[in-house]
């Protein structure tokens, strides 16, 4: 089975710009996960989907936002981008809630 | 408020010897937990999980013990070797009851060395 993928992997953005980013999961897999990972301060959640819903948001502003595709494939938005917003932002993917996420190579975002 | 935490940022273990890698959690509706390895420019790679039924569970090098009523966990890697240098996180879930998340530590980087 091909692992999650997430394009693109490195983004060069400025402050005021947004972007957008993809997650394609695990065949199979209903939820899609998103983390914001930056240094010292682990794995913050962003988001959870499954099956086109949202269940669950994380601590972020409303800038961030997503969505799943019925195929499952989930995009991230952000928008008007922050300096603070640089980081390494990982997408998972699962069968369901009591199993373990398998993780893609994430995107790293670089906002200038 | 980190429920989950990793309170070793890093740790240091000669080849051959045991890593024990440790995890606290706050919320006692935490009833599933895994662990995971990153390495650098890479997403997370599951290594090992437990639910809370169990209090031991085993792969291999890897083994994973949870102590309910301390709320902490732990990951013995037994005999440790250098391919397994990473950054290790520990990550809980209550399914339905935490909000279908999984939360997780800020992560202990392991080095171990030859």
């Amino acid at each position: 089975k091909a692992g999650v993928t997430q394009t693109p992997r490195y983004l060069i953005k400025t402050r005021g710009q947004q972007v957008t980013l993809s997650c394609s999961p695990i065949s199979g897999h209903r939820s899609v996960s998103w983390y914001q990972q930056t240094p010292g301060q682990g794995l913050q959640f962003l988001f959870e989907y499954f099956s086109e819903t949202q269940r669950n948001k994380g601590n972020f502003p409303g800038r961030f936002s997503g969505r799943q595709f019925s195929n499952s494939r989930s995009e991230m938005n952000v928008s008007t981008l922050e300096l603070g917003d640089s980081a390494l932002y990982l997408c998972a993917s699962s069968q369901g809630v009591y199993n373990e996420q398998f993780f893609g190579p994430g995107t790293r975002l670089t906002v200038l | 408020d980190q429920q989950v935490k990793q309170n070793s940022p890093s740790l240091s273990v000669q080849e051959g010897r045991i890593s024990i890698l440790n995890c606290d959690y706050t919320n006692s509706m935490f009833d599933y937990f895994l662990w995971y390895k990153k390495y650098p420019a890479e997403g997370p790679t599951f290594l090992i999980s437990i639910s809370s039924i169990k209090d031991k569970n085993e792969d291999g090098r890897f083994t994973v013990f949870l102590n309910k009523s301390a709320k902490h966990l732990s990951l013995h890697i037994v005999p440790s070797q250098p391919g397994d240098s990473a950054v290790y996180f520990c990550a809980a879930s209550g399914g339905i009851n935490t909000g279908n998340q999984f939360y997780f530590g800020t992560g202990t980087s392991l080095t171990v060395i030859p």
